[in-house]
């Protein structure tokens, strides 16, 4: 079975950072792109990032370009988000996306 | 950054057929924006329903297609269910997926 699980999230104060993970199974993960994408409490969904299956290319969304950095490690079949400079405006649920599988997402709060 | 339009509400009855489109700002959608489709339903993560147009993923049921329709990109619901009603949205992929933008949404009724 397909599977993406995120971890990772949680309540951080503006300014602060956050690494998220994303751990895959089921499927060879070096074959795929990746993608994070979020969802702003009661909106909808917005792209924000995606690797290449062998991690050569990323690409963001203007939003959050410089500020976040995602990457991957094949070995180890995890994706990872790393988000700096957070705003109050980054508070939602972050998914992890791949071989046409979204996981459960995972919760980030930015809050003083 | 291209803008991504979907309805906002559609409503179908149950049995009934009902299309819904993705349309871009920058122009035609074609089937080089490898348009894709997604459900969620209310508490759920998303669901890919249709990926590079008309692809349906192992789950999805029968009664769902993709296709281009007038310019846009288009899901198609054939013989509507309860359990259909949902959220769906479209992605489409720019400059061969090095920017890639969601439409708004498009809230479907199942009445």
């Amino acid at each position: 079975e397909v599977q993406l699980v995120e971890s990772g999230g949680g309540l951080v104060q503006p300014g602060g950072s956050l690494r998220l993970s994303c751990a895959a199974s089921g499927f060879t993960f070096s074959n795929f792109g990746m993608t994070w994408v979020r969802q702003a409490p009661g909106k909808g969904l917005e792209w924000l990032a995606n690797i290449k299956r062998d991690g050569t290319e990323t690409n963001y969304v203007d939003s959050v370009k410089g500020r976040f950095t995602i990457s991957r490690d094949n070995a180890k079949n995890s994706l990872h988000l790393q988000m700096n400079s957070l705003r109050a405006e980054d508070t939602a649920v972050y998914y992890c996306v791949g071989s046409l599988t979204w996981g459960q997402g995972t919760l980030v709060t930015v809050s003083s | 950054q291209a803008v991504v339009t979907q309805e906002p509400s559609l409503t179908v009855s149950p049995g009934g057929t009902v299309t819904l489109t993705c349309g871009s700002s920058t122009g035609a959608v074609t089937s080089g924006h490898w348009p894709y489709w997604y459900q969620q339903k209310p508490g759920q993560a998303p669901r890919t329903l249709i990926s590079d147009t008309s692809n349906k993923h192992s789950s999805t049921p029968a009664r769902f297609s993709g296709s281009l329709l007038g310019g846009k990109a288009a899901l198609t619901l054939s013989g509507a269910q309860p359990e259909d009603e949902a959220e769906y949205y479209c992605l489409l992929h720019y400059n061969a997926g090095r920017n890639c933008v969601f439409g708004g949404g498009t809230r479907l009724t199942v009445l």
